[in-house]
């Protein structure tokens, strides 16, 4: 199973609180993860990606961070909310015959 | 100019109708992906494809390297196919994703 567990579905927030969205996932060890972010009418932008603990990469200068403590876990983070950060944020892992996301969860910023 | 371009950006058929979405890129990549998602975000990978051509059902992807292009159809479509459909290409890590096409099916 390649199954990507992402919550919650959907998030509103105040400008200025903090955000934590996780990400875990089932299957072989060491996959490669992604978060996503889908703006209202706007494709897919990748956001961090990371090939295994602790290692990150950010494709975007931005005001949320990730990070991946352990194996099947990747969390993306924000200290203070903009109105900006709002949109639809998919968690992805890449294997060899395909791409597997979660179900994403819908922020709202206000 | 994008990477990677589709279209078109939206599409209206009636059910029963043949439908072709197109996707061109710029890059090198190892493979293409066709996703599909549906209204409330979901994403499915419906293809991953590097050559030639994928059938599944309804949907046949096909891709050109040579030229740099790939083609979704839906053969028979039929209102529950209504979804964005996005194409992306993937390098070593990274995927680059079209903007998608909207498509919508009539009953």
């Amino acid at each position: 199973s390649q199954t990507i567990h992402q919550w919650p579905a959907t998030l509103v927030q105040p400008v200025g609180s903090p955000l934590s969205l996780e990400c875990t996932v089932e299957g072989t060890s060491n996959p490669n993860l992604y978060w996503y972010r889908q703006a209202a009418g706007r494709g897919l932008q990748l956001l961090f990606y990371s090939v295994g603990i602790g290692q990150i990469s950010s494709e975007v200068p931005q005001n949320l961070s990730a990070s991946r403590p352990q194996d099947r876990q990747f969390i993306l983070s924000s200290k203070k909310l903009l109105l900006s950060d709002s949109g639809f944020y998919l968690c992805a892992r890449g294997v060899t015959d395909g791409y597997t996301f979660g179900s994403g969860t819908r922020l709202t910023v206000v | 100019k994008n990477e990677v371009e589709q279209s078109p950006q939206n599409l209206t058929a009636q059910e029963g109708e043949f439908i072709t979405i197109n996707c061109s890129y710029s890059v090198g990549i190892s493979a293409l992906h066709w996703l599909q998602q549906h209204p409330g975000g979901g994403i499915v990978s419906l293809f991953m494809l590097s050559s030639g051509k994928k059938k599944h059902g309804r949907l046949i992807a096909t891709i050109n390297i040579q030229e740099k292009h790939s083609s979704l159809h839906i053969t028979a479509s039929h209102p529950r196919d209504s979804a964005v459909y996005i194409c992306a290409v993937s390098g070593t890590y990274k995927y680059i994703f079209g903007t998608g096409t909207r498509l919508k099916v009539l009953a």
